[in-house]
C-alpha cells in the first residue's frame, strides 16, 4: 500500500536558518507528491506539488524535488521566518485512487 | 479566488447526538473528499464523491454517512456521536481528473462531550 514517512518534529530553528524536512514515500505506480502546511488553528493549505520525476515544486521560498530514484520529496527553504512556524505535511496521490495519503506531519518552530 | 467553504466552523455536541457538516466546493469542482484529523494526527481519508456518486471509501464508521447533491455541495451526517469523534473534519475539492490537486476548506472542529 501507499505510505509517507516524514522526519519527526518538532524542528526548532532560528530565524534565517536553512530548513530541510525529509519525506520519503512508498507507492504503486507514479504518484503526485504534495506539501501542505497547517498554521495554528487553521486548515490545510497547499504549499507546493510535483507530478513527475525530477519536477521541482516551489512556492513562497520553499521548494521540493521529486526524486524517483530515492523515493523522496524533501522540503527545503533557504531562510526561514517566524511566520513559517506551522505543521508541514507531505502527501501523495496515486492515479489509481483519489485519496491523499499523508505523513504524520512535522512541526516547525522558528524563533527570533 | 473562491475557496472551499465549510459550515459550521465549530460544533459542540453531546454523546449519542447527531451532527451534520456541510461542504461547498470550489466552483466547477465536481469531486469532494472528506478527511478526519484527530488531535496531533495526520488527516485520514473518510469518503469521496465524484459527480454525485461515491467514488472511494476509507475508514468511515458505519454511523457516518455522506452524500453529494446536484449543486455539488456535500454533507457528512454523523449519528450516535462518541467522544472519539471529536476531531477536525476537512472537506477538499478537486476537478476530478486523475491525480488532480485537492484544495482544502478551513475545517469543522467537532467537540463531543
Amino acid at each position: 500500500g501507499n505510505s509517507v514517512t516524514q522526519m519527526e518534529g518538532p524542528v526548532t530553528l532560528s530565524e534565517e536558518a536553512f530548513l530541510t524536512i525529509n519525506c520519503t514515500y512508498t507507492a504503486t505506480g507514479y504518484p503526485s507528491l504534495f506539501w501542505y502546511v497547517q498554521y495554528p488553528g487553521e486548515g490545510l493549505q497547499l504549499l507546493l506539488k510535483a507530478t513527475k520525476a525530477d519536477d521541482k515544486g516551489s512556492n513562497k521560498g520553499f521548494e521540493a524535488t521529486y526524486r524517483k530514484e530515492t523515493t523522496s520529496f524533501h522540503l527545503e527553504k533557504g531562510s526561514v521566518q517566524v511566520s513559517d512556524s506551522a505543521v508541514y505535511f507531505c502527501a501523495l496521490l496515486t492515479g489509481g485512487g483519489n485519496k491523499l495519503t499523508f505523513g504524520t506531519g512535522t512541526q516547525l518552530k522558528v524563533e527570533l | 479566488a473562491a475557496g472551499v467553504i465549510q459550515s459550521p466552523r465549530h460544533l459542540i455536541k453531546e454523546k449519542r447526538e447527531t451532527a451534520t457538516l456541510k461542504c461547498y466546493p470550489i466552483p466547477r469542482h465536481d469531486t469532494v473528499y472528506w478527511y478526519q484529523q484527530g488531535p496531533g494526527q495526520d488527516p485520514q481519508f473518510l469518503i469521496s464523491f465524484y459527480e454525485k456518486m461515491q467514488s472511494d471509501k476509507g475508514s468511515i464508521p458505519d454511523r457516518f454517512s455522506a452524500q453529494q447533491f446536484s449543486d455539488y455541495h456535500s454533507e457528512l451526517n454523523m449519528s450516535s456521536l462518541e467522544l472519539g469523534d471529536s476531531a477536525l473534519y476537512f472537506c477538499a475539492s478537486s476537478s476530478g481528473a486523475p491525480q488532480e490537486t485537492q484544495y482544502f476548506g478551513p475545517g469543522t472542529r467537532l467537540l463531543v462531550l
